[in-house]
This record gives structure tokens, C-alpha cells and sequence, in this order.
């Protein structure tokens, strides 16, 4: 167990929706990262958020987008899902966003649009 | 752009030695991570190398020569359980930012 949690597990939605994903990284964790793994494009980084502010950019889409609260939760909203946004979503997070960070994996939402 | 290569399939055998390799080409380039991942499940973080030279963790060692854009992941005394996918991710420096891009992953079979 990393310390970090995702809800939910598994999401089922259709063409069109949106929906949300919550993290909640590792105790006095700052940073959040999130990541898309499909089948055919592997681990993909999306984002970072440290301490509330936006940090790093990566292949997130524009129908996509994050955010980090004061608690340190972080939610990645997707909207108008298409069938190729089914994917396993991971959230990772680390202490800061020195060199030497460790990113701590939660255990991911996989979400199907059908 | 970054370019990560990994082999993507590899099988050895329980008790065995193998040698994961990883090159990769990048612009401001910040250190290298190996994670491993069974099916279904998140990565697990393995190691991290940011200067040359070899890393020893156990069973696993990992190693990084930054003037050749390389690295390799050593398994030692394999174990079953060791079946799972390899993934090498280059954290780089550009725009103010520090990213991480992940390689598609090498898939380790270990058979008995």
C-alpha cells in the first residue's frame, strides 16, 4: 500500500459524459501527478500539481483538465468522453518537486466509455 | 521530444540473471527511474539514477551511463514473481518544468 487513494475504482459512463477523479496523495505529500495508461499508448504523464499550483504540463487534453485543493486532494475532470478516453487513470504523488523525487502510485480508477 | 526504447518482450528463467536495457534520448535530462508493474496493477517505484555508475537494491541493480543515453535494469536470482512489465521513465528540465515520460515497458516472463 503507497498511502496513496483514488477513488472511485471503476467507472462506467457513456460518449458525451463527464466525470471526475479524486486523489488524495501520501501524509505531507505536496505534489500530485496524473497519468493515463491505455493499452495502446502505455503510461502517459498528464500533470502535476504542487502545493495548489499548477507545476508540470504533459499529453493532457483540452477536454481535460485538474486541479489541486487546500487539503491537497487533487480531482482530474474528463468531459465529453470519447471511447478512446477509457483508460486506466493513476495518481501519484511525491514530497516536493525536487530532482530527487520518488513518485508513490495509488492504485488507479479505471474507467470504461462505452 | 524524448525518445525512450526498451525491448518489449523479454523471458528468462526462475534463478536466472537478466539484463533489462533502456535508451533514451532528451534535452535536459534530470535523472531515470525504473518502475515495475504487475498486470492490472500500479507501478511500483525500483530505483532511480541520476549519475553514472550502478545503483545496487537487492536483488535489483540498476545502471545509467548519461553520455550514451543508457540504461539497464539487472534482475538477479529470479523468482516468479518477478513476472511483470519494466518500465524506464526520463525525467527532463525544459521550459521551467520538470517532466516525466515513461517508455512503453518491457514485458518479463519468468519461467520455472
Amino acid at each position: 500500500d503507497s498511502g496513496v487513494t483514488q477513488t472511485p475504482k471503476h467507472l462506467i459512463t457513456a460518449t458525451g459524459q463527464r466525470v471526475t477523479l479524486r486523489c488524495s496523495p501520501r501524509s505531507g505529500d505536496l505534489s500530485v501527478y496524473w497519468y493515463q495508461q491505455s493499452l495502446d499508448q502505455g503510461l502517459q504523464f498528464l500533470i502535476q500539481y504542487y502545493n495548489g499550483e499548477e507545476r508540470a504540463k504533459g499529453n493532457i487534453l483540452e477536454r481535460f483538465s485538474a486541479q489541486q485543493f487546500p487539503d491537497l486532494h487533487s480531482e482530474l475532470n474528463l468531459s465529453s468522453l470519447e471511447l478512446g478516453d477509457s483508460a486506466l487513470y493513476f495518481c501519484a504523488s511525491s514530497v516536493a518537486y525536487s530532482l530527487w523525487e520518488t513518485q508513490y502510485f495509488g492504485p488507479g480508477t479505471r474507467l470504461l466509455v462505452l | 521530444g524524448q525518445n525512450i526504447d526498451q525491448p518489449t518482450e523479454m523471458t528468462a528463467t526462475e534463478g536466472a540473471i537478466v539484463q533489462i536495457n533502456c535508451t533514451y534520448q532528451t534535452s535536459g535530462f534530470n535523472g531515470l527511474f525504473w518502475y515495475q508493474q504487475h498486470a492490472g496493477e500500479a507501478p511500483t517505484f525500483l530505483s532511480y539514477n541520476v549519475l553514472d555508475g550502478l545503483e545496487e537494491k537487492g536483488r535489483f541493480s540498476s545502471f545509467l551511463s548519461r553520455s550514451k543515453g543508457y540504461s539497464y535494469l539487472l534482475l538477479k536470482e529470479l523468482q516468479m514473481k518477478d513476472s511483470a512489465s519494466y518500465l524506464c521513465a526520463v525525467r527532463n528540465y525544459s521550459g521551467g518544468y520538470q517532466k516525466v515520460t515513461f517508455g512503453t515497458g518491457t514485458k518479463l516472463q519468468v519461467i520455472p
